[in-house]
């Protein structure tokens, strides 16, 4: 079956502009997770939504980025004013339900540059 | 809070060599799990192995294999007869009781060379 895709597969965009990064996950995948992996580390958890709601948001750096999964399904993270310092590839996994024991499957990323 | 250490950050071998790749965490938790994931040249992380704090039998699937030791909290990869093809960088990663977030380690790039 098809897995997480995400698009775009790379965004540049110049330093103030806003982005809109998607996710579509695995068809009835319930929980649904975003991730930033900047060069050389690995990733750093950002949200999860369990359904439509966010479940968890600890992760995000600041009120400038959002995520919304309106329809429990496809997940959109917004990021507002980028600086340069978002530059990173934004990952986004799914998994069949929530809790420790369920592996995440990840889409191919979407690497954004801030000019 | 949960830490995952990767002292290895890239290891480079010739094809048919074994090589063991390091994974050691830090949680209060009782109740947790592992992870390794591997990520090749196109960037996709690929799941390979979920274990939970209760089961500590070592694990081999093909060439690969992992051990778990609670008593020195690791969780080790080995890989028997490498190939070209598990040239990647690999994560080690932890989620525990009641969160499903996961924790990454740094990860290692493995290069294997014919």
């Amino acid at each position: 079956g098809a897995g997480v895709s995400q698009t775009p597969s790379n965004k540049v965009t110049e330093k103030g502009k806003y982005v809109e990064l998607r996710c579509d996950p695995i068809s009835g995948h319930t929980a649904l997770y975003w991730y930033r992996q900047s060069l050389g580390q690995g990733p750093e958890f950002l949200i999860y939504f369990q359904g439509t709601g966010a479940a968890d948001d600890s992760g995000l750096p600041n009120d400038r980025f959002f995520a919304v999964r309106p329809e429990g399904s496809v997940s959109t993270l917004k990021i507002q004013r980028t600086e340069r310092g978002d530059s990173a590839v934004y990952l986004c996994a799914s998994s069949w339900g929530q809790g420790e024991g369920y592996e995440q499957y990840f889409g191919p990323g979407t690497r954004l540059t801030v000019t | 809070a949960q830490k995952v250490t990767q002292a290895q950050t890239e290891i480079s071998v010739v094809e048919k060599e074994d090589v063991t790749l390091d994974c050691v965490y830090e949680t209060r938790d009782t109740t947790y799990y592992l992870f390794w994931y591997k990520q090749p040249p196109s960037g996709e992380l690929v799941f390979l192995i979920r274990r939970n704090s209760f089961d500590e039998q070592n694990e081999i699937s093909g060439r690969y294999s992992w051990n778990f030791q609670k008593s020195t909290s690791s969780f080790n990869f080995t890989i028997t007869a490498s190939q070209v093809v598990d040239s990647a960088v690999y994560f080690c990663a932890l989620s525990v009781s009641g969160y499903s977030t996961l924790t990454f380690g740094k990860g290692t790039m493995l290069l294997v060379s014919p």
